[in-house]
């Protein structure tokens, strides 16, 4: 069965600090990545996709980076963490008929 | 450009009492419309895709072009129903959801 896995679900980390989330997924092969955030009262605003390895695609200008160094390997980095980047991050993967499959996430808070 | 509205931030009924979420959305071709459901400390998670036109856990949700809506009803609220519900639009090929801000569902006894 396909699972995804997200880590580390806290996290607090200090302005300017680097930042590395990961996402993998099992059970499947060549997936659609996303990476989404979460900020309070805003909802779910879609950060950057990877259709395949090396592959990315970024919908917001911002302070953060997305890699896709294997098939189900897809991570978000940050050389220097600012307060706005706080917020709640989710990866997801779409499957051909399952939809979109979410991870449990990671909190973020930037002091 | 693509938009979900979903115009309640938090919605309070009481155990039995029908619910209503509102979505609505602009875009100009054929989307494809979902709502998710987050329950406390679960993942978010798929609830009601408008092809499949099925219902879930007694929810409905009907997609009206004219009116570009996908409102999630269900008749009876159970309290197990308090959650938080997102309404969400994929709007290409490459699969990207561009979701509301979320309705949080407060069912009182």
């Amino acid at each position: 069965s396909q699972t995804i896995h997200q880590w580390p679900a806290t996290l607090v980390q200090p302005v300017g600090s680097p930042l590395s989330l990961e996402c993998t997924v099992e059970g499947t092969s060549n997936p659609n990545l996303y990476w989404y955030r979460q900020a309070a009262g805003r909802g779910l605003q879609l950060l950057f996709y990877s259709v395949g390895i090396g592959q990315i695609s970024s919908e917001v200008p911002q302070n953060l980076s997305a890699s896709r160094p294997q098939d189900r390997q897809f991570i978000l980095s940050s050389k220097k963490l600012l307060l706005s980047d706080s917020g709640f991050y989710l990866c997801a993967w779409r499957g051909a008929t399952q939809g979109y499959t979410f991870g449990s996430g990671t909190r973020l808070t930037v002091v | 450009a693509q938009r979900v509205t979903q115009p309640e931030k938090l919605l309070s009924v009481f155990k039995g009492a029908p619910v209503e979420l509102k979505c609505n959305y602009s875009y100009s071709g054929s989307p494809e419309l979902f709502w998710y459901v987050q329950y406390s400390r679960q993942r978010l998670q798929l609830l009601l895709r408008h092809i499949s036109r099925e219902s879930i856990k007694g929810f409905t949700a009907d997609l009206n072009k004219g009116e570009t809506s996908f409102h999630l009803k269900k008749p009876f609220a159970q309290e197990e129903d308090s959650a938080m519900y997102y309404c969400a639009l994929r709007s290409d090929s490459w699969g990207k959801l561009q979701f509301g801000a979320g309705t949080q569902v407060v069912v009182t006894p």
